[in-house]
């Protein structure tokens, strides 16, 4: 298996410019998690899916954050306009079940918004 | 409020010595405990999850303990190798009628050295 895979591994963009994070989770897990980590906060949950619904979304920071999750196999992390606050690394998870069960962190996305 | 604290913040230890990480929280009603291991660069890994009944679980050379009533947990680590320099990240769930709720802690960077 795979595991979780995150694309892109590295993204430098210009504050204003959107950006789109991509993430295929494990074949067969149905929940999916997006998290940001940075040193100042550490490790945060943004909104997790259950069977491609969106379950808790109140970690997103603001209405610039949306995510989507169209089928089993895809979601997509989108922050427009970005600003520098933005710049993290973005982590996606997958589990068999709900928050309960373990998750599978893919390997992150490197944010920085010049 | 929930809360997860995590002691020591950093550690330094030879290789081939124990050590024990500490995790006391604050989070109410409680459902599981997980301590994740994450490398530089890399994603969490979890290395054991511990529901309110399990005092003890363990994972190869990692040993955690959950202590419900004094709400603290430990992560011990035995015959440490350089491998296991990391950053090792305590997260409680909660789960009410709101749903689940993760708290993370603000981990402990190990750093073993030759």
């Amino acid at each position: 298996d795979a595991g979780v895979i995150q694309s892109p591994r590295h993204e430098v963009t210009e504050m204003g410019q959107e950006v789109t994070l991509r993430c295929k989770p494990i074949s067969g897990h149905n929940s999916l998690f997006w998290y940001r980590q940075t040193m100042m906060r550490g490790l945060e949950l943004l909104i997790y899916f259950n069977n491609n619904v969106p379950i808790d979304d109140s970690g997103m920071p603001e209405d610039r954050f949306s995510a989507k999750m169209p089928n089993a196999s895809f979601s997509t992390l989108k922050i427009q306009p970005s600003e520098p606050r933005d710049s993290a690394v973005y982590f996606c998870a997958s589990s068999m079940g709900q928050m309960q069960e373990t998750q599978y962190f893919g390997p992150g996305t490197r944010l920085l918004v010049l | 409020k929930n809360q997860v604290e995590q002691s020591p913040q950093s550690l330094i230890i030879l290789e081939g010595k124990n050590c024990t990480l500490q995790c006391n929280y604050t989070v109410s009603p409680f459902s599981n405990l997980r301590w994740y291991k994450q490398d530089t660069g890399r994603g969490p890994v979890s290395l054991t999850i511990m529901t309110f009944s399990e005092n003890t679980k363990s994972n190869g050379r990692y040993t955690a303990t959950l202590d419900a009533d004094t709400k603290q947990s430990s992560l011990h680590i035995t015959a440490s190798q350089l491998s296991d320099s990391a950053s090792y990240i305590c997260v409680v769930s909660a789960h009410d009628n709101a749903g689940n709720m993760l708290t993370f802690g603000g981990g402990t960077r190990l750093m073993v050295k030759p």
